[in-house]
């Protein structure tokens, strides 16, 4: 089976800090790679995504990924902060073309201003 | 993208009871999800209900506890039966889109659901 791992449980940051959050998961071949954002009190939203293509991905508000695939890995990078950033995260992947998607844990950032 | 309402927003619930979720989405999708988020955790996947095909059950949950209907392509329920305290949780609802291979998820508003 596969599995997402985000090792980051819970970052607290102040405004204008970067961010990385990190992301793993465990499966051989094709993936389709995903963040997802969650902000207080309202729903899970698409934050960025990765399908083929250049593996470093920009998304909304200022987010960027890399893929790295000899890592395993997809972490969430952002250089600069707000206030506005806090939020859970949570990454997650879709294998294969198949339709389940695994996600991670998920990791909540608290951005002090 | 697809945008996806669920009824109710929120629920208090006695043991032993059944609540049904609706989940309601602007266009047609065939792929539908009900997860469940309990609080500090993850999302899980209860099951997948694809428009004219029984729904497929992960482990750890079944038809008896969970059943779920998908009478078309804009609409499905999920129900919550016999509940007990455990079962306290968001309940989200989800859909696929995309060409298949690149699929994109989005997610409904959720269910809270408190068991007493």
């Amino acid at each position: 089976a596969q599995s997402v791992s985000q090792h980051n449980h819970h970052v607290i940051l102040s405004e204008a800090a970067s961010l990385e959050l990190g992301c793993n998961y465990s499966y051989g071949g094709t993936v389709n790679l995903f963040w997802y954002v969650q902000y207080p009190g309202q729903h899970l939203q698409l934050l960025l995504k990765y399908f083929s293509g250049d593996p470093l991905v920009k998304g909304i508000k200022g987010f960027e990924a890399e893929f790295i695939k000899s890592k395993f890995s997809f972490n969430l990078r952002k250089p600069s902060v707000q206030w506005s950033d806090t939020a859970e995260y949570f990454c997650a992947v879709n294998a294969g073309g198949f339709n389940k998607f695994y996600f991670g844990s998920g990791t909540k950032l608290n951005v002090k201003p | 993208s697809a945008v996806i309402s669920q009824k109710p927003s929120r629920d208090i619930c006695q043991r032993g009871t059944s609540l049904t979720i609706q989940c309601q989405v602007d266009s047609q999708v065939t792929m539908m999800f009900w997860y469940r988020q309990q609080p500090g955790q993850s999302l899980t996947l209860i099951a997948t209900a694809n428009q004219g095909s029984e729904a497929t059950y992960e482990s750890g949950f079944v038809i008896d506890k969970f059943p779920i209907s998908r009478p078309n392509l804009t609409f499905s329920t999920l129900t919550v039966s016999n509940m007990s305290p455990e079962d306290s949780s968001i309940y989200l609802c989800s859909v696929a889109s995309g060409l298949a291979g690149f699929y994109e998820q989005y997610f409904g508003p959720g269910t809270r659901l408190t068991v007493t």
